[in-house]
């Protein structure tokens, strides 16, 4: 069976540090992987999704970045860090763009 | 703009009544899903709709799509303090487009 494993669950990070959350995928070949943030409560903000090694595609202007370096793996980075970066971030996949997604446990990021 | 908007935003309501939750766009989806989400935890997928009036149950949960694939509402009957937590639809359009509702944040007081 697939899992996704998303860490770490909480990160608490000063303004201006640099950031990596890792998101892996075992059990499958060649997933969609997404990275979404989530404020308290509210529906999911769609950061970047990816269809392929190294092919990434960015859904809003920000201070992150991402990258696939191997088939099930997705990386959520930032060099500097601002405090309107904190929130909820979810790493998810799907075997394709019109299949339902699988979500990991999220990271809690907290900017101070 | 959201593409997909749920109404309510908020729901309280105490163990034992029946609740409805909407998920409305002015845009044609070929399916969309509906997801429950824990504090602390990602959404788990509860169901999938991909025909027009299409209505699917889970135990004490009533999916409807809607005739014009624009719209899905969740109903619960007899809400139980497990069901309490974050309800998000999803549509795909377009074939691989996905997009996420706004959210219903659910409290079910026992």
């Amino acid at each position: 069976s697939q899992t996704i494993h998303q860490w770490p669950a909480t990160l608490v990070q000063p303004v201006g540090s640099p950031l990596s959350l890792e998101c892996t995928v075992e059990g499958t070949s060649n997933p969609n992987l997404y990275w979404y943030r989530q404020a308290a409560g509210r529906g999911l903000q769609l950061l970047f999704y990816s269809v392929g090694i190294g092919q990434i595609s960015s859904e809003v202007p920000q201070n992150l970045s991402a990258s696939r370096p191997q088939d099930r793996q997705f990386i959520l980075s930032s060099k500097k860090l601002l405090l309107s970066d904190s929130g909820f971030y979810l790493c998810a996949w799907s075997s394709s763009g019109n299949q339902p997604q699988h979500f990991g446990d999220g990271t809690r990021l907290s900017i101070l | 703009t959201q593409l997909l908007e749920q109404s309510p935003q908020f729901l309280s309501i105490q163990e034992g009544e029946n609740l409805t939750v909407y998920c409305n766009s002015s845009s044609v989806f070929s399916s969309l899903q509906w997801y429950r989400q824990e504090p602390g935890e990602g959404p788990v997928l509860l169901v999938t709709v991909v025909t027009g009036g299409e209505v699917k149950k889970l135990k004490r949960l009533t999916f409807q799509f809607g005739d014009a694939r624009k719209d899905s509402s969740l109903h619960i009957t007899a809400a139980q303090p497990g069901d309490t937590g974050l309800y998000l639809c999803a549509g795909v359009r377009n074939g691989n487009q996905f997009y996420f509702g706004t959210g219903t944040s659910l409290t079910v007081i026992p």
